[in-house]
C-alpha cells in the first residue's frame, strides 16, 4: 500500500507568479484534501474534492483552485502569489464514507520572494 | 465558530514524568476530536480519535463536552514522545474538514 506522495517538495516563486502543486493519494482513497501551514501555525484547510468536485471550502480566496483526476490524484492551483503563500501545503487523502481518517503527504514548502 | 486552542505553544517535563497536552474546542454540535503528532522528519500522523477510544503509545484522550476540552494524557513520558502535536476537530459524517490548533511542542528531558 502506498501512501500519500507530494511534488515538489520545495518551490521557489516569485510574487504574481502561479504555481501548481500535485498529490497523489494512498491507494483505495477516494477523497483529497489540501491544507495550508504557515510557520508556526496548525494546518489550514483549505479545499477538498470528492469524485472530481470540490466538496468542502476553507475561507481561501478564488486565486486558490483545485483539481482531482479520474484515479484520485490531485493539483492544488494558486494564481497571482503573494508574500503571505508562503507555506508548507500538505495533501491528505481519505475515504469518504469509510473510516474518515485523512493520511498525509510530507508537503511542499513553497517560498515566493 | 469552528475553533481549536492549544494554550501551551512549549512543553517540557522529565523522561518519567507525566505529560498532559491541553486542548480546548468551540464547534456547535458534536464534533468528532483527534490528536496528530508530527516526529522530527516524519509527516504528520494521526495518533488517536476520541471515538475510537483507545490508548495509543501509552497516550489516552477523553472528551469532555461539559468543558469542550480533549487533553491527551500519558503517565510516564519517554524520550521517543518529543514531538509536535496537533488537537483538531471535524464534524463526524460528511466533509471531513479538519480544524487543527496551533500546536505544542513537546519535549521529554532525559
Amino acid at each position: 500500500e502506498t501512501g500519500v506522495t507530494q511534488s515538489p517538495t520545495h518551490l521557489i516563486k516569485t510574487r504574481g507568479q502561479q504555481v501548481t502543486l500535485r498529490c497523489s493519494s494512498q491507494s483505495g482513497h477516494n477523497t483529497v484534501s489540501w491544507y495550508q501551514q504557515a510557520l508556526g501555525q496548525g494546518p489550514q484547510f483549505i479545499f477538498q474534492y470528492y469524485r472530481e468536485e470540490e466538496n468542502g471550502r476553507g475561507n481561501f480566496p478564488p486565486r486558490f483552485s483545485g483539481l482531482q483526476f479520474p484515479n484520485y490524484s490531485s493539483e492544488l492551483n494558486v494564481n497571482a502569489l503573494e508574500l503571505d503563500d508562503s507555506a508548507l501545503y500538505l495533501c491528505a487523502s481519505s475515504s469518504l464514507g469509510g473510516q474518515n481518517i485523512q493520511y498525509f503527504g510530507a508537503g511542499t514548502r513553497l517560498s515566493v520572494l | 465558530a469552528q475553533r481549536v486552542t492549544q494554550p501551551e505553544k512549549l512543553l517540557s517535563v522529565f523522561k518519567g514524568a507525566p505529560v498532559e497536552l491541553k486542548c480546548n474546542y468551540s464547534y456547535s454540535g458534536s464534533p468528532e476530536l483527534f490528536w496528530y503528532v508530527q516526529y522530527s522528519r516524519q509527516r504528520l500522523q494521526l495518533l488517536l480519535r476520541h471515538i475510537s477510544r483507545e490508548s495509543i503509545k501509552g497516550f489516552t484522550a477523553d472528551l469532555n463536552k461539559g468543558e469542550t476540552s480533549f487533553h491527551l494524557k500519558k503517565p510516564f513520558a519517554q524520550e521517543e514522545d518529543s514531538a509536535m502535536y496537533y488537537c483538531a476537530l471535524s464534524r463526524i459524517q460528511g466533509a471531513q474538514k479538519l480544524v487543527f490548533g496551533q500546536g505544542t511542542r513537546l519535549t521529554i528531558n532525559p
